[in-house]
């Protein structure tokens, strides 16, 4: 079966730097995608990793260790706008349908 | 630009009624899906459909129906609504040179009263 944790809650300082873990445990592995969801708007595409490593984009990074069934999102330089919520999805074997994360709500302090 | 659309961003319906949530997207993506999305519990796959005319039950598929009668669109129907299927809905595709990814809708929040 399929399983993904990540912490429910974090808040963070404005400019800082936070890291949003995720463990998964899937059946097959097709890669490992981060969303980011503001409130009460739909969730929008971060990253995508599918081989071990830190994939950079901007202020944000992604990491994944597929022997670990761990990944990470490091967001830096902290804007408050980063208020969200991120979520964590594998896709299954298909690759047609995702397995979620319950996502990790994120609130930027001044 | 890639767009996927829903019907309503609000929608209100009474215990009983039959619910139509409609899903357009402009990708020509094969697969597209239906989620609900509730406080504490993420996201949900109720049904997705892979190809015009095909279905697939997903976690919680009770309660619900879908059909698919063009590739673009994707309808979920709630024959009965009750008060627990009060929740955000996100229609989401995904396909082609897309790869895996899933491109969301803006989401359709009902109410059942």
């Amino acid at each position: 079966g399929q399983n993904i944790d990540q912490p429910t809650e974090m808040t963070a300082t404005e400019g800082a730097i936070v890291q949003i873990n995720c463990t998964y445990q899937t059946s097959g592995f097709n890669g490992l995608f981060w969303y980011q969801q503001h409130a009460g708007e739909a969730p929008t595409f971060l990253s995508y990793n599918v081989l071990d490593g830190l994939e950079e984009k901007g202020r944000f990074s992604s990491f994944l260790s597929r022997s670990k069934g761990y990944s990470y999102l490091l967001l830096k330089e902290l804007q408050m706008k980063d208020s969200a919520s991120y979520l964590c999805a594998v896709p299954l074997n298909t690759g047609n349908q995702f397995y979620f994360g319950t996502g990790t709500s994120l609130t930027v302090i001044p | 630009d890639v767009k996927v659309t829903q019907s309503s961003r609000y929608l209100v319906k009474r215990t009983g009624e039959k619910v139509f949530l409609e899903c357009v997207q402009d990708m020509d993506h094969e697969n597209m899906f239906w989620y609900r999305q509730d406080p504490g519990l993420g996201l949900r796959l109720i049904y997705f459909s892979y190809d015009v005319k095909m279905k697939e039950k997903g976690d919680i598929p009770e309660g619900y129906s879908v059909s698919r009668e063009k590739k673009e669109r994707f309808s979920l129907i709630l024959e009965s609504a009750s008060t627990n299927q009060t929740s955000m809905y996100l229609c989401a595709s995904s396909g082609g040179t897309s790869g895996y990814e899933q491109y969301f809708g803006p989401g359709t929040r009902l109410t059942v009263t």
